[in-house]
Protein backbone atom coordinates (compact mmCIF):
# COMPACT_ATOMS: atom_id res chain seq x y z
CA UNK A 1 0.00 0.00 0.00
CA UNK A 2 1.17 3.70 -0.02
CA UNK A 3 1.68 3.98 -3.03
CA UNK A 4 1.94 7.49 -5.27
CA UNK A 5 2.63 7.62 -8.79
CA UNK A 6 3.64 10.71 -10.97
CA UNK A 7 3.00 11.40 -14.68
CA UNK A 8 5.16 11.35 -16.95
CA UNK A 9 8.18 10.26 -15.30
CA UNK A 10 10.10 12.05 -18.21
CA UNK A 11 9.47 14.92 -20.10
CA UNK A 12 11.43 17.01 -22.94
CA UNK A 13 10.04 20.53 -24.19
CA UNK A 14 10.74 23.65 -25.81
CA UNK A 15 11.94 27.12 -24.01
CA UNK A 16 8.59 29.00 -23.28
CA UNK A 17 6.14 26.00 -23.27
CA UNK A 18 4.36 25.05 -20.27
CA UNK A 19 4.78 21.08 -19.02
CA UNK A 20 1.97 19.30 -16.02
CA UNK A 21 3.11 17.13 -13.97
CA UNK A 22 1.24 14.71 -12.01
CA UNK A 23 1.00 13.55 -8.32
CA UNK A 24 -1.49 11.04 -7.42
CA UNK A 25 -2.07 8.81 -4.20
CA UNK A 26 -2.82 5.56 -5.32
CA UNK A 27 -3.98 3.46 -2.43
CA UNK A 28 -4.92 6.17 0.16
CA UNK A 29 -5.92 9.83 0.24
CA UNK A 30 -3.70 12.72 0.64
CA UNK A 31 -5.08 15.77 2.17
CA UNK A 32 -1.34 17.42 1.51
CA UNK A 33 1.22 16.87 -0.90
CA UNK A 34 4.79 18.18 -1.34
CA UNK A 35 6.65 19.20 -4.55
CA UNK A 36 10.61 18.85 -4.29
CA UNK A 37 13.01 19.74 -6.84
CA UNK A 38 16.53 18.64 -7.41
CA UNK A 39 19.39 19.33 -8.83
CA UNK A 40 22.04 16.77 -10.11
CA UNK A 41 24.21 15.86 -7.50
CA UNK A 42 22.28 18.15 -4.97
CA UNK A 43 19.41 17.89 -2.30
CA UNK A 44 16.09 17.99 -2.65
CA UNK A 45 14.65 21.65 -2.01
CA UNK A 46 10.74 22.06 -0.91
CA UNK A 47 9.20 24.16 -3.66
CA UNK A 48 5.89 23.95 -2.05
CA UNK A 49 3.28 22.26 0.13
CA UNK A 50 -0.21 21.43 -1.18
CA UNK A 51 -3.58 21.27 0.76
CA UNK A 52 -6.82 19.81 -0.82
CA UNK A 53 -8.83 22.38 -1.57
CA UNK A 54 -7.01 25.03 -0.76
CA UNK A 55 -3.99 27.43 -2.02
CA UNK A 56 -0.02 26.36 -2.29
CA UNK A 57 1.99 27.33 0.35
CA UNK A 58 5.45 28.31 -1.26
CA UNK A 59 8.87 28.56 -0.01
CA UNK A 60 10.53 31.53 -0.05
CA UNK A 61 12.21 32.12 -3.40
CA UNK A 62 9.90 30.26 -5.44
CA UNK A 63 7.95 31.80 -8.00
CA UNK A 64 4.31 31.00 -7.35
CA UNK A 65 2.92 32.12 -10.86
CA UNK A 66 6.12 29.84 -12.66
CA UNK A 67 5.17 26.98 -10.51
CA UNK A 68 1.35 26.59 -10.53
CA UNK A 69 0.19 23.91 -8.02
CA UNK A 70 -3.33 22.57 -7.70
CA UNK A 71 -4.92 19.94 -5.42
CA UNK A 72 -7.80 19.42 -6.59
CA UNK A 73 -8.71 16.18 -5.31
CA UNK A 74 -7.87 14.33 -2.38
CA UNK A 75 -5.50 11.75 -4.53
CA UNK A 76 -4.31 14.55 -7.10
CA UNK A 77 -1.25 17.43 -7.07
CA UNK A 78 -0.29 18.93 -9.92
CA UNK A 79 2.43 20.94 -10.65
CA UNK A 80 2.16 23.38 -13.71
CA UNK A 81 5.77 24.70 -14.93
CA UNK A 82 4.66 27.59 -17.00
CA UNK A 83 7.15 29.30 -19.82
CA UNK A 84 10.24 26.47 -18.99
CA UNK A 85 13.28 27.65 -19.65
CA UNK A 86 16.18 25.51 -19.58
CA UNK A 87 17.19 26.23 -16.03
CA UNK A 88 14.10 24.49 -14.74
CA UNK A 89 15.77 21.70 -16.33
CA UNK A 90 15.62 19.58 -13.07
CA UNK A 91 14.18 16.39 -11.13
CA UNK A 92 10.80 16.83 -9.31
CA UNK A 93 9.65 14.34 -7.10
CA UNK A 94 6.36 14.93 -5.26
CA UNK A 95 5.10 13.08 -1.71
CA UNK A 96 1.93 12.90 0.18
CA UNK A 97 1.11 12.51 3.30
CA UNK A 98 -2.25 10.42 4.37
CA UNK A 99 -5.56 11.34 5.33
CA UNK A 100 -5.35 11.29 9.42
CA UNK A 101 -1.75 11.41 9.86
CA UNK A 102 -0.66 13.76 12.83
CA UNK A 103 1.41 16.63 12.85
CA UNK A 104 5.33 15.33 13.28
CA UNK A 105 4.89 12.01 12.42
CA UNK A 106 7.58 11.61 9.25
CA UNK A 107 5.07 9.41 7.54
CA UNK A 108 5.69 10.50 3.76
CA UNK A 109 5.42 8.24 0.76
CA UNK A 110 6.99 9.57 -2.23
CA UNK A 111 6.65 9.95 -5.94
CA UNK A 112 9.26 8.32 -8.11
CA UNK A 113 10.16 11.57 -9.74
CA UNK A 114 10.12 13.04 -13.09
CA UNK A 115 12.32 14.07 -14.99
CA UNK A 116 12.38 17.61 -16.67
CA UNK A 117 14.71 18.47 -19.63
CA UNK A 118 13.75 21.59 -21.34
CA UNK A 119 15.80 22.60 -24.21
CA UNK B 1 14.71 27.39 9.69
CA UNK B 2 16.18 24.17 9.59
CA UNK B 3 19.57 23.47 8.72
CA UNK B 4 21.55 19.91 8.37
CA UNK B 5 25.10 19.52 8.10
CA UNK B 6 26.52 15.87 6.74
CA UNK B 7 29.42 14.45 5.14
CA UNK B 8 29.49 15.15 1.31
CA UNK B 9 30.93 12.02 0.17
CA UNK B 10 32.23 8.71 1.97
CA UNK B 11 34.04 5.66 0.56
CA UNK B 12 34.49 2.13 1.84
CA UNK B 13 35.08 -1.06 0.62
CA UNK B 14 32.26 -3.93 0.93
CA UNK B 15 31.68 -5.72 4.11
CA UNK B 16 32.58 -3.37 6.27
CA UNK B 17 30.97 -0.88 8.66
CA UNK B 18 30.31 2.98 7.86
CA UNK B 19 28.95 5.82 10.16
CA UNK B 20 27.42 8.84 8.46
CA UNK B 21 26.63 11.56 11.06
CA UNK B 22 24.19 14.77 10.78
CA UNK B 23 24.22 18.25 13.16
CA UNK B 24 20.94 19.82 12.79
CA UNK B 25 19.54 23.27 13.56
CA UNK B 26 15.77 23.64 13.90
CA UNK B 27 13.31 25.64 14.99
CA UNK B 28 11.14 23.15 16.31
CA UNK B 29 11.81 19.01 16.34
CA UNK B 30 9.86 16.23 16.11
CA UNK B 31 12.53 14.21 15.47
CA UNK B 32 15.35 12.80 12.50
CA UNK B 33 14.47 11.11 9.51
CA UNK B 34 17.18 9.22 7.00
CA UNK B 35 16.53 8.88 3.08
CA UNK B 36 18.67 6.64 0.88
CA UNK B 37 18.36 7.87 -2.99
CA UNK B 38 20.10 5.99 -5.85
CA UNK B 39 20.71 7.42 -9.05
CA UNK B 40 17.65 8.62 -11.05
CA UNK B 41 15.56 7.78 -8.16
CA UNK B 42 12.97 8.16 -5.44
CA UNK B 43 14.12 8.91 -2.12
CA UNK B 44 13.43 5.76 0.21
CA UNK B 45 12.76 5.84 3.40
CA UNK B 46 15.41 4.49 6.22
CA UNK B 47 14.49 5.46 9.47
CA UNK B 48 13.21 7.90 11.88
CA UNK B 49 14.58 8.64 15.29
CA UNK B 50 11.75 10.87 17.34
CA UNK B 51 13.48 9.96 20.63
CA UNK B 52 17.52 9.29 22.04
CA UNK B 53 18.59 5.92 21.61
CA UNK B 54 19.82 3.47 18.46
CA UNK B 55 17.06 2.23 16.59
CA UNK B 56 18.15 -0.94 14.37
CA UNK B 57 16.44 -2.42 11.10
CA UNK B 58 18.48 -4.87 9.95
CA UNK B 59 21.92 -4.21 8.90
CA UNK B 60 20.93 -0.20 9.12
CA UNK B 61 21.11 1.72 12.40
CA UNK B 62 20.50 5.02 13.48
CA UNK B 63 20.84 7.42 16.31
CA UNK B 64 19.80 10.04 17.97
CA UNK B 65 21.00 12.66 20.91
CA UNK B 66 18.71 15.68 21.17
CA UNK B 67 21.06 17.30 23.61
CA UNK B 68 23.94 17.20 20.92
CA UNK B 69 21.47 17.92 18.19
CA UNK B 70 23.37 15.16 16.70
CA UNK B 71 22.76 11.81 14.68
CA UNK B 72 24.01 9.11 12.86
CA UNK B 73 23.55 6.49 10.33
CA UNK B 74 25.37 2.97 10.83
CA UNK B 75 25.12 0.81 7.54
CA UNK B 76 26.93 -2.62 8.49
CA UNK B 77 28.11 -5.34 6.15
CA UNK B 78 28.42 -3.14 3.46
CA UNK B 79 27.04 -4.32 -0.20
CA UNK B 80 27.89 -2.71 -3.56
CA UNK B 81 24.04 -1.86 -3.66
CA UNK B 82 24.73 0.43 -0.93
CA UNK B 83 26.07 2.75 -3.21
CA UNK B 84 23.74 5.82 -2.94
CA UNK B 85 23.09 8.96 -1.90
CA UNK B 86 21.98 9.43 1.96
CA UNK B 87 20.16 12.02 3.55
CA UNK B 88 19.34 12.74 7.14
CA UNK B 89 16.13 15.14 7.37
CA UNK B 90 13.59 17.05 9.76
CA UNK B 91 10.11 18.06 9.35
CA UNK B 92 9.92 21.53 9.33
CA UNK B 93 8.69 24.09 12.02
CA UNK B 94 4.65 23.12 10.60
CA UNK B 95 5.99 19.13 11.47
CA UNK B 96 4.45 18.21 7.89
CA UNK B 97 7.19 18.74 5.34
CA UNK B 98 10.68 17.05 5.16
CA UNK B 99 13.83 19.47 4.87
CA UNK B 100 16.91 17.47 3.95
CA UNK B 101 20.34 17.75 4.47
CA UNK B 102 22.51 18.22 1.40
CA UNK B 103 23.34 14.10 1.65
CA UNK B 104 26.60 12.24 1.54
CA UNK B 105 27.92 10.21 -1.30
CA UNK B 106 28.46 6.57 -0.19
CA UNK B 107 30.67 4.80 -3.05
CA UNK B 108 31.17 0.97 -1.85
CA UNK B 109 34.01 -0.94 -3.74
CA UNK B 110 34.86 -4.30 -3.72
Amino acid sequence: GAVVSQHPSWVICKSGTSVKIECRSLDFQATTMFWYRQFPKQSLMLMATSNEGSKATYEQGVEKDKFLINHASLTLSTLTVTSAHPEDSSFYICSARARGQGVGKDTQYFGPGTRLTVL
Amino acid sequence: GQSLEQPSEVTAVEGAIVQINCTYQTSGFYGLSWYQQHDGGAPTFLSYNALDGLEETGRFSSFLSRSDSYGYLLLQELQMKDSASYFCAVLNQAGTALIFGKGTTLSVSS
